[in-house]
């Protein structure tokens, strides 16, 4: 079974700040990772997905995760956020062999404040 | 090229009335997954469908709940005699093949159970 822990339920942070967002996933085979942005009453847009190679990804709107497969980690970096960042962020893992299916983790409220 | 539409956006059911929620994907792809998000709960799987094919449907709650995805058509999720706790947001997502590295998300349905 996968399972996906966001350790952080809300993160608040001034803007022009550094953030990130904390990841942690756990599977028995090899994963897709993902981090998803919702903002309010609106669907799920994709930031940026680690499939193989390179474990830093970038990522839209200025985000990069790592991926650290002896921590099994995912965290989500931007290193000076803006009041238009402040959403709710997801992180999530799937794998072929379970179809596809995303199992998410509970979510990470970003407040940005001026 | 359109992306994944979802309607009604908003749903009003009352108590024991039943409610169906369309998915149409994107063109060309023929998965469908669908997913609920809880108020202050995280995204969690519901179904996953192939054309005319239930491929895995282990998050669907053992009643009052069924999906379908015709061959003509969009997916319809429907709930029988929904109750308060069925008041949520629904999202399906689709993506071109089985395990795709991506899923493109719709906006969501919210149903509201009075």
């Amino acid at each position: 079974a996968q399972s996906v822990t966001q350790l952080d339920s809300q993160v608040p942070v001034f803007e022009e700040a550094p953030v990130e967002l904390r990841c942690n996933y756990s599977s028995s085979v090899s994963v897709y990772l993902f981090w998803y942005v919702q903002y309010p009453n609106q669907g799920l847009q994709l930031l940026l997905k680690y499939l193989s190679g390179s474990t830093l990804v970038k990522g839209i709107n200025g985000f990069e995760a790592e991926f650290n497969k002896s921590q099994t980690s995912f965290h989500l970096r931007k290193p000076s956020v803006h009041i238009s960042d402040t959403a709710e962020y997801f992180c999530a893992v799937s794998s072929y062999n379970q179809g596809g299916k995303l199992i998410f983790g509970q979510g990470t409220e970003l407040s940005v404040k001026p | 090229n359109a992306g994944v539409m979802q309607n009604p956006r908003h749903l009003v059911r009352r108590r024991g009335q039943e409610a169906r929620l369309r998915c149409s994907p994107m063109k060309g792809h023929s998965h469908v997954y669908w997913y609920r998000q809880l108020p202050e709960e995280g995204l969690k799987f519901m179904v996953y469908l192939q054309k005319e094919n239930i491929i895995d449907e282990s998050g669907m709650p053992k009643e009052r709940f069924s999906a379908e995805f015709p061959k003509e058509g969009p997916s319809i999720l429907r709930i029988q005699q929904v109750v308060r706790g069925d008041s949520a947001a629904y999202f399906c997502a689709s993506s071109p093949n089985r395990g795709s590295d991506e899923q493109y998300f719709g906006p969501g349905t919210r149903l509201t159970v009075t």
